[in-house]
């Protein structure tokens, strides 16, 4: 089946640093991704769409200069999470499309556990 | 946006027992995801759903697209089908449409 790589699956990085978060579709072309966010005790949440070569759509609360998304290919998708507070710390999920069938399964990254101290 | 409802949200059972887990959302949908999440956050995907019903295994999922209600069943629980199941709706727009995801049940069957 289809699979979808993220990296890495834990990091803990100092306050007012950024953190680099990696998704790849490996055995199929992703039309999108789609970014989302859990924090402890809470639903996963819809953070951002991102497109090829274009620029992301950010869900309302989600400010788009501190989650960077970058989609330079059919294949990656990267979340940077800029000058990441205490308050960043969550879990981050990706999940891709495939580009031949739009309405299709959903298939996800191993989630990245970001604890920011 | 879909409002997605999960129950129960707990759920303790012996190993066996036949679980049934019920979502329901408000607003049309193009699909439905099942989901497993284990301790560590991963997700796999267990069923998507349009209507009707699918089987795999021990699990069973229905959909009720007028009544806005999806039904995730398991037969024989085990201890290993320990986890949480989400429920997550897709828009109108497919695949171009995020998730939008229920809170979730805590599943624990006990040996």
């Amino acid at each position: 089946g289809a699979v979808v790589s993220q990296h890495p699956s834990r990091v803990i990085c100092k306050s007012g640093t950024s953190v680099k978060i990696e998704c790849r579709s490996l055995d199929f072309q992703a039309t999108t991704m789609f970014w989302y966010r859990q924090f402890p005790k809470q639903s996963l949440m819809l953070m951002a769409t991102s497109n090829e070569g274009s620029k992301a759509t950010y869900e309302q609360g989600v400010e788009k200069d501190k989650f960077l998304i970058n989609h330079a290919s059919l294949t990656l998708s990267t979340l940077t999470v800029t000058s990441a507070h205490p308050e960043d710390s969550s879990f981050y999920i990706c999940s891709a499309t495939d580009r031949k069938t739009l309405n299709t399964e959903a298939f996800f990254g191993q989630g990245t556990r970001l604890t920011v101290v | 946006k879909n409002e997605v409802e999960q129950s129960p949200q707990n759920l303790t059972a012996q190993e066996g027992e036949f679980i049934t887990i019920n979502c329901s959302y408000s607003v049309g949908i193009s699909a439905l995801h099942w989901l497993q999440q284990h301790p560590g956050g991963g997700i796999v995907s267990l069923f998507m759903l349009s209507s009707g019903k699918k089987k795999h295994g021990r699990l069973i999922a229905t959909i009720n697209i007028q009544e806005k209600h999806s039904s995730l069943h398991i037969t024989a629980s085990h201890p290993r089908d320990s986890a949480v199941y989400i429920c997550a709706v897709r828009g109108r727009w497919g695949g171009a449409d995020g998730l939008t995801f229920g809170k979730g049940t805590h599943l624990i069957i006990q040996p």
